[in-house]
């Protein structure tokens, strides 16, 4: 399986300050097609998941432009630029180029 | 708007069975490979599978496919999650999402404890 690994966030985080959320895989996600099977969710505090970037860098519909991922084959960050109070909850990033399916463990960002 | 909502769960006993139903609508179900995620009450996300949008293919988690199986039924725009002899590690909150790589929108999720 390949393994998902989340850094953890300096919080924290004052609003209005940008953060990145760093994610790792054990395996390059990035295919011959060039596309790169990594996604990033939001789980807010007593709310189900929601999709914020696929294909590692590609915006979910409705998504703030404030949400940016990048990454190479096996390192990716998420970064959040000026952090509001929405934002808190925890981020997950998921590999999706074999399966099973694996998630990282999350990463949880607070706000000052 | 894309609504998933999850049913079927509670308490239920070690070493039975339980069978979890998501009925969706908003966008046409019959279009889209469906799958499952549990979320341990520590908060990790596990892949349970996921099955192809006429239901002929499906893919589980190793650690979870010989006691768990993901059926629909098109017609009634409903996911299934049959589940066999539950343990205590079966306990969690369990989401049904559309489609299969890209977990594009996700149910409410529905709990499900094992407990004696």
């Amino acid at each position: 399986d390949i393994v998902m690994t989340q850094g953890a966030l300096p919080n924290p985080v004052p609003s209005g300050e940008s953060a990145s959320i760093t994610c790792q895989s054990s395996k390059s996600l990035l295919h011959s097609n060039g596309k790169t099977y990594l996604n990033w969710y939001l789980q807010r505090p007593g709310q189900s998941p929601q999709l914020l970037i696929y294909w590692m860098s590609t915006r979910a519909s409705g998504v703030s432009d404030r949400f940016s991922g990048s990454g190479s084959g096996t390192d990716f960050t998420l970064k959040i630029s000026s952090v509001e109070a929405e934002d808190v909850g925890v981020y997950y990033c998921q590999q999706f180029l074999e399966y099973p399916r694996t998630f990282g463990g999350g990463t949880k960002l607070e706000l000052k | 708007e894309v609504q998933l909502v999850e049913s079927g769960g509670g308490l239920v006993q070690p070493g039975a069975s339980l069978k979890l139903s998501c009925v969706a609508s908003g966008f046409t179900f019959s279009d889209y490979w469906m799958s499952w995620v549990r979320q341990t009450p520590g908060k990790t996300m596990e892949w349970i599978g996921d099955i192809k949008y006429d239901g002929s293919y499906t893919n589980y988690a190793p650690s979870l496919k010989n006691r768990f199986t993901i059926s629909r039924d098109n017609a009634k725009s409903t996911l299934y999650l049959q589940m066999s002899n539950v343990r205590s590690e079966d306990t969690a909150t369990y989401y049904c999402t559309r489609a299969g790589g890209i977990l594009r929108d996700w149910g409410q999720g529905v709990m499900v404890t094992v407990s004696s």
